[in-house]
């Protein structure tokens, strides 16, 4: 059974720093990319972040893009979210979700973890 | 950046009805498309891919159909755990960019 468990939201003052996790199991990690893709009422759904099998490409949202870092450790099926200058509006629920396909990205995703709560505020 | 427009953004429907939402896209998408399901305190499940793709574990009154910029998920005879909001995702390009959302509510 697939299932990703993401850990280290909370709460953080504007420009503080941030480290997500999210600890994947049921599946050969290394063989797909992962996404975090963020939730917050008023904006939906929006893709933050992906990164390839190997971990050697990475893929940033333009509101994200010099502000955060996504990595992984295949050795220990994790993939993570750096945060360096967080402001109010990345304020979400963090998701992250495996490729469906393989470990190019680019897809769509077929496993999601059930969030980790991230609320900028002074 | 492909902006995925959903419509309506709520949509009420009574238990055995059919649900028809819209999906559409800037430009074309292709059939890079897929649509999940959201129920509340939920993650979002992937329910179409492809674009008319049903995934493992939904039954077969959902279907999807479409491409290029105009897609559409139907939902033949909603059943009470129907209700719930549908996102539409494209993945043509990057940013991959997902619709607002549609709910679907009970009439």
């Amino acid at each position: 059974e697939v299932q990703l468990l993401e850990s280290g939201g909370g709460l953080v003052q504007p420009g503080g720093s941030l480290r997500l996790s999210c600890v994947a199991s049921g599946f050969t990690f290394s063989s797909y990319s992962m996404t975090w893709v963020r939730q917050t009422p008023g904006t939906g759904l929006e893709w933050v972040s992906t990164i390839s099998g190997s971990g050697g490409t990475t893929f940033y949202a333009d509101s994200v893009k010099g502000r955060l870092t996504i990595s992984r450790d295949n050795s220990k099926n994790t993939v993570y979210l750096q945060f360096y200058s967080l402001r109010a509006e990345d304020t979400a629920l963090y998701y992250c979700a495996k490729d469906r396909v393989g470990p190019i990205g680019g897809h769509d995703f077929d496993y999601w973890g059930q969030g980790t709560l991230v609320t900028v505020s002074s | 950046e492909i902006v995925m427009t959903q419509s309506p953004a709520t949509l009420s429907v009574s238990p055995g009805e059919r649900a028809t939402l819209s999906c559409r896209a800037s430009q074309s998408v292709g059939s890079d498309l897929a649509w999940y399901q959201q129920k509340p305190g939920q993650a979002p499940r992937l329910l179409i891919s492809g674009a008319s793709t049903r995934a493992t574990g939904f039954p077969a009154r959902f279907s999807g159909s479409g491409s290029g910029t105009e897609f559409t998920l139907t939902i033949s005879s909603l059943q009470s755990e129907d209700f719930a909001l549908y996102y539409c995702q494209q993945y043509m390009d990057w940013p991959l960019t997902f619709g607002g959302g549609t709910r679907v509510e009970i009439k």
